[in-house]
Order: C-alpha cells, then sequence, then structure tokens
C-alpha cells in the first residue's frame, strides 16, 4: 500500500527558519508534492518534486531522496501568513490519484 | 485563472436524505476527485474519475457514489446520508502532480 508519515504539530517564531519532514511508502514512485491549507480554506499547491534535490520557490523550498524514501519542505523567514497546514502528496496506484499526508499544522508566533 | 467550483458552501441535510455535491472545472482536466476532510486524518479519497463516465474507488467509498456524464463536471452522491457523513468534502481536478482543489463543501448531516 501507499503511506506518509509527517509529523502533526511544528511551531516556530515570525522570521525563523522551520523544516517540515515527510517520509513515504509508495508501490512505485513519481514525484512528491506540498500542499498549504489555511484555516477554513482550500488546499493549494506549493512545490513538486520529480527528481532528488533541492527545488526553491522564494522563502519555501523541497527536498527530495528518493533513496531514502524521503523528503522536507523548508520555510524561511517566517510570517505570521504562514500559519497554515502542510500536506505532502505522492501519486497513487492509479493515474492520476493522490494520496496525501495527514498534514502538518504549523503555528508561527510574534 | 484556473477554476474548481463547488456547489455549495454550507450544507446541512437530515439522516436518510441522498445528499448531491456538485463540482465544475473549467480547466479541461481529465482527472477529477472527490476527497473528505476530517480533523486528526488529512484528506481521504473518496472517489475519483479519470474519464467521462469512468470511475474508481478511493479509499473509503462506502455509502458514496459519483457520476461524470460530462468532463467538466463530476458529482458526489450520498445515497442515504449518515451522521458520521458529517465532514468537509473537497473537490479536486489535476494535471500532472498538481492538484487544484474547489473551496470545499461543509457538509452537516442532522
Amino acid at each position: 500500500g501507499q503511506s506518509l508519515e509527517q509529523p502533526s504539530e511544528v511551531t516556530a517564531v515570525e522570521g525563523a527558519i522551520v523544516q517540515i519532514n515527510c517520509t513515504y511508502q509508495t508501490s512505485g514512485f513519481y514525484g512528491l508534492s506540498w500542499y498549504q491549507q489555511h484555516d477554513g480554506g482550500a488546499p493549494t499547491f506549493l512545490s513538486y518534486n520529480g527528481l532528488d534535490g533541492l527545488e526553491e520557490t522564494g522563502r519555501f523550498s523541497s527536498f527530495l531522496s528518493r533513496s531514502d524514501s524521503y523528503g522536507y519542505l523548508l520555510l524561511q523567514e517566517l510570517q505570521m501568513k504562514d500559519s497554515a497546514s502542510y500536506f505532502c502528496a505522492v501519486p497513487g496506484r492509479s493515474q492520476g490519484n493522490l494520496i496525501f499526508g495527514k498534514g502538518t499544522k504549523l503555528s508561527v508566533k510574534p | 485563472d484556473v477554476k474548481v467550483t463547488q456547489s455549495s458552501r454550507y450544507l446541512v441535510k437530515r439522516t436518510g436524505e441522498k445528499v448531491f455535491l456538485e463540482c465544475v472545472q473549467d480547466m479541461d482536466h481529465e482527472n477529477m476527485f472527490w476527497y473528505r476532510q476530517d480533523p486528526g486524518l488529512g484528506l481521504r479519497l473518496i472517489y475519483f474519475s479519470y474519464d467521462v463516465k469512468m470511475k474508481e474507488k478511493g479509499d473509503i467509498p462506502e455509502g458514496y457514489s459519483v457520476s461524470r456524464e460530462k468532463k467538466e463536471r463530476f458529482s458526489l452522491i450520498l445515497e442515504s446520508a449518515s451522521t458520521n457523513q458529517t465532514s468537509m468534502y473537497l473537490c479536486a481536478s489535476t494535471l500532472g502532480g498538481e492538484a487544484f482543489f474547489g473551496q470545499g463543501t461543509r457538509l452537516t448531516v442532522v
């Protein structure tokens, strides 16, 4: 089967750096993606890693190591508006399907 | 700008009622999904469709059915609503590794 593990909660202060880890078990691997969801809102796409290494998009970066079945989302220069839930996701066994982790709730404190 | 629209933001239904949740996307995507989101459980896949009139069960299909008569529209049907189906329902379409979500329907079954 397929499963993803990520921490349930993380707390950090404004201006700091935080890393949210995700480990996965899949039969076949087609990439790891990350989504952000604010309370009451819909998940929105942040990043995708198909190959090993670091992908950077502004203050957010995402890393993948396929040999370790592991990835992380790195948020720099944290702002209060970054308080949200973050989900990692992998394609499932059927075409186009996406399996999500249970999400990490990030709280940014002043 | 890409758009996935769910017909209702909030719904209250009675136990035993047949409930229809509608979702429309304007991106000509082939893949569409219905998830439910509950606290601590993340996003769980109910059904998905990769083409008109095609559907596949996700992880929790019991008590639900779907309909996809046109490419842009994917409907979730609760045949006989029960209180344990009170949840946030999210529709999504995907292109490659990126999912686009509707704003969600918060369904309460009383």
